[in-house]
């Protein structure tokens, strides 16, 4: 079966400093990759996505980025944080079929303080 | 541009009583609505998808078109009905990925 591994789990940052969010999907081949941002009141935002190995797509400009290094591994980074990087950050997959039916598989989300 | 709207934030409801979890959707093409739940402890999931005209959990949703709505209802609300619930918007057949909503904080009172 497949499962969605993210970590770390809970993460405090001073602002300025480096982030990095890993998150791999096993059980599947060539899986649609997203990374979500859930904050209070203003729901889930779609940060990035992915249809395969260095193909990223960005939704929101911001002070992240995403990589795909491998085919089930989806990495969410910053060179420098700020503030309004706090958030909880949601990774899901999906399948990447061309009939893929809306389905998206979340993993248990990572909550970054930046102080 | 693609949008999904939740106008309520929280909603509370007693139980046994009916619930509607409104979502209002911009899009000017073929959309595809979806409701995802999370539950206490839980990942956030698929609770139904329009194009299957299925019920779960006693849940149903109708597109209407015609309003750009797709409100979720429940004739009888049962106490592990509490969750968040998520409103989400597919642009097309081809496209990969979803836009939710603000989301729906549903309490239910027993």
């Amino acid at each position: 079966s497949q499962t969605i591994h993210q970590w770390p789990a809970t993460l405090v940052q001073p602002v300025g400093s480096p982030l990095s969010l890993e998150c791999t999907v096993e059980g599947t081949s060539n899986p649609n990759l997203y990374w979500y941002r859930q904050a209070a009141g203003r729901g889930l935002q779609l940060l990035f996505y992915s249809v395969g190995i260095g193909q990223i797509s960005s939704e929101v400009p911001q002070n992240l980025s995403a990589s795909r290094p491998q085919d089930r591994q989806f990495i969410l980074s910053s060179k420098k944080l700020l503030l309004s990087d706090s958030g909880f950050y949601l990774c899901a997959w999906s399948s990447g079929l061309a009939l893929w039916a809306g389905e998206l598989f979340f993993g248990e989300g990572s909550r970054l303080t930046v102080l | 541009a693609q949008r999904v709207t939740q106008p309520e934030k929280l909603l509370s409801v007693f139980k046994g009583a009916p619930v509607e979890l409104k979502c209002n959707y911009s899009y000017s093409g073929s959309p595809e609505l979806f409701w995802y739940v999370q539950y206490s402890r839980q990942r956030l999931q698929l609770l139904l998808r329009h194009i299957s005209r299925e019920s779960i959990k006693g849940f149903t949703a109708d597109l209407n078109k015609g309003e750009t709505s797709f409100h979720l209802k429940k004739p009888f609300a049962q106490e592990e009905d509490s969750a968040m619930y998520y409103c989400a918007l597919r642009t097309g057949q081809g496209a990969q990925k979803l836009v939710f909503g603000q989301g729906t904080r549903l309490t239910i009172n027993p």
